[in-house]
């Protein structure tokens, strides 16, 4: 069973405060590694997958970069909205096409 | 197109009946997922599928079968439930034509399942 972990598991944030937050997976073996956006009472929609190391992904104010040597992720929110409130997953990619998700980290962005 | 469609939405079980969760998608997807998920625990992989006729245990399959005789239907069965089975169950599917390296799953709207 790979371990695929998210911290912190739950952040509040003021309206237009910059955050981020981390994905931990193995080292070994890597081929992608999936971020997810999750709202609320919705199905998860895919926001990046990322392939390299050094990749880094854009999407509006939401970035992502990616080490593979050290096994981390950072996704970045920037001047967070009450729009971005959601549960952000990652998802690691060994062999097969199997994601291992992570816990998810829950962003609670406040007016 | 529909996307991935899951039916029921919501359902409650006694202990020991049994049902099935339907999964359908319209992409013409080759492969097929279904996940758990239970609060702060993120996403677990029951089974999935490669394609039709195909499908494989995942992280958690004890207690749940699938089939998957079209391309389009992917079936997950609970044959004697259990109140260790209540959770929100996800549908996904994604297209690989390169060992699935890097395909995007694309996720149903999920069905809430208790079993009292």
């Amino acid at each position: 069973i790979l371990n695929v972990e998210q911290s912190p598991q739950s952040l509040h944030v003021q309206e237009g405060d910059s955050t981020n937050f981390t994905c931990s997976f193995p080292s070994s073996n890597f081929y992608a590694l999936h971020w997810y956006r999750w709202e609320t009472a919705k199905s998860p929609e895919a926001l990046f997958v990322m392939t390299l190391n050094g990749d880094e992904k854009k999407k509006g104010r939401i970035s992502a970069t990616l080490n593979t040597k050290e096994g981390y992720s950072y996704l970045y929110i920037k001047g967070s909205q009450p729009e971005d409130s959601a549960t952000y997953l990652c998802a690691f990619k060994a062999a097969g096409n199997k994601l291992t998700f992570g816990g998810g980290t829950r962003v609670l962005v406040k007016p | 197109n529909a996307g991935v469609t899951q039916t029921p939405k919501f359902r409650i079980l006694k202990i020991g009946q049994s049902m099935t969760l339907q999964c359908t998608q319209d992409m013409n997807h080759n492969y097929m997922y279904w996940y758990r998920q239970d609060p702060g625990m993120g996403l677990k992989l029951i089974y999935y599928s490669v394609g039709a006729g195909i499908t494989d245990k995942g992280e958690v399959p004890n207690g749940y079968n699938v089939s998957r005789s079209t391309t389009e239907d992917f079936p997950l069965r609970l044959e004697l439930a259990a109140p260790s089975q209540t959770s929100v169950y996800f549908c996904a599917s994604s297209y690989s034509r390169t060992a699935g390296l890097t395909d995007t799953q694309y996720f149903g709207p999920g069905t809430r399942l208790t079993v009292l």
